[in-house]
């Protein structure tokens, strides 16, 4: 059936550094790809998104990449602050579904 | 945010009780969705719903039942209570083009 699989489970990273997450999907039909926020305690929460048609997308220092060839999928987040400190979800949609599957999170730590 | 709104927000049962989650949006949206969060799976599907009356299952949806008799309102009823229920409840809404809202989110504990 449809998999997200999400890579690192947890990561660790020094204030100022850039954090990266990967994910893989199985469904070569998913054409819409959001990340997810998770704040201790707190519903997830949009924080950017993909779609096929696009390979790249920026949001001042959050940028998602999309390889439709290897079905996989990246959250890169540059300078990192403490306050992006949370888990993070990527998930994976079909045109049409608006069925999300998830991947299982990523749990970013940023060490002042 | 406030547009969708979950009670109970935590609830303690027992097994074999019969517990209902309630979910409602303000914003019309036609798509309403129930995610199960527990660690190490993240967050799956149980079951969603495109419109008033037309509901389907997600990958978990053995052991809970769903309606949606309004297009407000999506609520989640647990048959049968199992430990394994257990979980942090989400119900989410999406509108047409637009992204997956969530709510707050029901923590249930079966003892």
């Amino acid at each position: 059936g449809e998999n997200v699989e999400q890579h690192p489970s947890t990561l660790s990273v020094q204030e100022g550094d850039s954090a990266v997450i990967k994910c893989t999907y199985s469904d070569s039909a998913s054409n819409y790809f959001p990340w997810y926020k998770q704040e201790l305690g707190k519903r997830p929460q949009l924080i950017i998104d993909i779609r096929s048609n696009v390979g790249e997308k920026k949001d001042q220092r959050i940028a998602v990449t999309l390889n439709k060839t290897a079905k996989h999928f990246s959250l890169h987040i540059t300078e990192t602050q403490p306050e992006d400190s949370a888990v993070y979800f990527c998930a994976a949609s079909s045109a049409g579904t608006y069925k999300y599957i998830f991947g299982t999170g990523t749990r970013l730590k940023v060490l002042a | 945010d406030a547009g969708i709104t979950q009670s109970p927000r935590y609830k303690i049962t027992e097994t074999g009780r019969q517990v209902t989650l309630m979910c409602h949006q303000t914003w019309s949206h036609s798509y309403m969705f129930w995610y199960r969060q527990d660690l190490g799976h993240g967050l799956r599907l149980i079951y969603y719903s495109a419109a008033a009356d037309i509901t389907d299952k997600g990958e978990v949806p053995d052991g809970y039942v769903v309606s949606r008799s309004k297009t407000e309102n999506f609520p989640l009823t647990l048959e049968s209570a199992t430990r394994s229920q257990t979980s942090v409840y989400f119900c989410a809404s999406e509108g047409e083009g637009e992204e997956q809202y969530f709510g707050p989110g029901t923590r249930l504990t079966v003892t």
